[in-house]
């Protein structure tokens, strides 16, 4: 069974840093990893999407990368802003068609 | 549509009652999936639709679930006989195609269910 864990759970960061957040998955077998954000309250927001046979995205501030044969994925926030803070969900395809989505990283960018 | 809808937004239930969850899918959407998302967690699968077929329900928790999609848009989640256990977040989502073709995944906001 996949099992998706991301690290660590909760950041909080000055504006401006960079900032990395991590996800790792335990099965290789895999079609594609998505980022998500989701605000309190609501639906998720897909971010980037990384085919199997990719190794990074970018999305303007936002780079994601993907080392498949280790079970790794990063996130990456350049400059960070207050509006980035919400939870950042990591999660995989693979197994039919659905998603394992791991825990989440709760972020907070403050002034 | 615009995007996923799901109503109601907030439904408390006492234990035992029955409820009805629905999800409007963006308009040509194939593919539909329910979700349930405990406070502090990641979603967890629960069922897929392919159209009107049922294709995958391998994640709801017990036989007090049930999901239908008769014509192959609205989607309605049904539990019977609420217990506490199943206040949760219900998250529907739809996407043009297969996630293994690598299509976006699109959530509503969910249904935050509460059963006293």
């Amino acid at each position: 069974k996949q099992e998706v864990t991301q690290i660590p759970a909760a950041l909080s960061v000055p504006e401006g840093e960079n900032l990395v957040l991590n996800c790792s998955f335990t099965d290789s077998a895999i079609y594609n990893l998505q980022w998500f954000r989701q605000d309190p309250g609501k639906g998720l927001t897909s971010l980037l999407l990384i085919q199997s046979s990719q190794r990074e995205q970018t999305s303007g501030r936002l780079n994601a990368s993907l080392d498949k044969s280790s079970g790794r994925s990063t996130l990456y926030i350049a400059a960070s802003q207050p509006g980035d803070s919400a939870t950042y969900l990591c999660a995989v395809g693979g197994g039919g068609n659905k998603l394992t989505f791991g825990t989440g990283t709760q972020l907070k960018v403050e002034l | 549509g615009a995007g996923v809808s799901q109503s109601p937004r907030y439904k408390v239930a006492k234990r035992g009652q029955d409820v009805a969850l629905r999800c409007d899918p963006i308009s040509g959407h194939v593919s539909l999936f329910w979700y349930q998302q405990a406070l502090g967690q990641g979603p967890e699968f629960l069922t897929y639709f392919q159209n009107e077929a049922q294709l995958d329900k391998s994640g709801l928790p017990s036989d007090r679930f049930f999901a239908e999609r008769p014509e192959g848009s609205v989607s309605t989640l049904k539990i019977q006989r609420t217990q506490q256990e199943d206040s949760a977040v219900y998250l529907c989502a739809s996407s043009f195609g297969q996630l293994e073709g690598n299509e976006k995944l699109f959530f509503g906001s969910g249904t935050q269910l509460s059963v006293l």
